[in-house]
């Protein structure tokens, strides 16, 4: 059975850091493409990054380039995020996701960030 | 970066037929992407419901169908039931951008 489990969340002041962890079983880490998707309170989705199988290639959506960074480690089957230069509308629940072919296959149950003074 | 635009709301009394249409999508056919589709109940994590436009993962039921007809797909629940009200979010790629766009969002109503 696939499951995710993300953790690392918290209260965080604006301009602060968290780092994001994922932890997965149940299939082969290493096989597969994994994303951080994000909901803001009262909104819609929102992708965040995605990190190829081993680690290579990294992608992130324009909003949080340079100040989140995308990686994993395929020896502890875990999946980070690390979120620096936090501002108040990156206050959101974050989701680790299995990629399919251009879909997310599965979601982890969600860690909760909050950035406020 | 690019959004597709659902309905906020569509409701239904049970056993009806509703459909959510998800608009946007890439009009050219060298760039277009599958549609997929996520259902998620408050306080949950989503969950997919349909992917490559129209395949149902194991375990969701018949009753949910999806299409995808050039700029535009939809989602479609026939014998609207209770457990159906939720949030549903269509999600495609943007292959220019190499980025993962979803929908706007729509919340099911059982009347």
């Amino acid at each position: 059975e696939v499951q995710l489990v993300e953790s690392g969340g918290g209260l965080v002041q604006p301009g602060g850091s968290l780092r994001l962890s994922c932890a997965a079983s149940g299939f082969i880490f290493s096989d597969y493409w994994m994303s951080w998707v994000r909901q803001g309170p009262g909104k819609g989705l929102e992708w965040v990054a995605k990190i190829k199988g081993d680690g290579r290639a990294k992608v992130y959506v324009d909003s949080v380039k340079g100040r989140f960074t995308i990686s994993r480690d395929n020896a502890q089957n875990s999946l980070f995020l690390q979120l620096n230069s936090l501002r108040v509308e990156d206050s959101a629940v974050y989701y680790c996701a299995r990629e399919g072919y251009y879909y997310f296959e599965y979601w982890g149950q969600g860690t909760q960030v909050t950035v406020s003074s | 970066q690019s959004v597709l635009t659902q309905p906020p709301s569509v409701s239904g009394a049970p056993g009806q037929r509703v459909t959510i249409s998800c608009t946007g999508l890439r009009p050219n056919l060298e760039t277009s992407h599958d549609v997929h589709w996520y259902k998620q109940l408050p306080g949950t994590a989503p969950k997919l419901l349909i992917y490559g436009n129209i395949n149902r993962p194991s375990g969701v039921p018949d009753r949910f169908s999806g299409s995808k007809s050039g700029t535009s797909a939809s989602l479609a629940i026939t014998g609207l039931q209770a457990e159906d009200e939720a949030d549903y979010y269509c999600q495609s790629y943007d292959g220019s951008l190499d980025n993962f766009v979803f929908g706007t969002g729509t919340k099911v109503t059982v009347l």
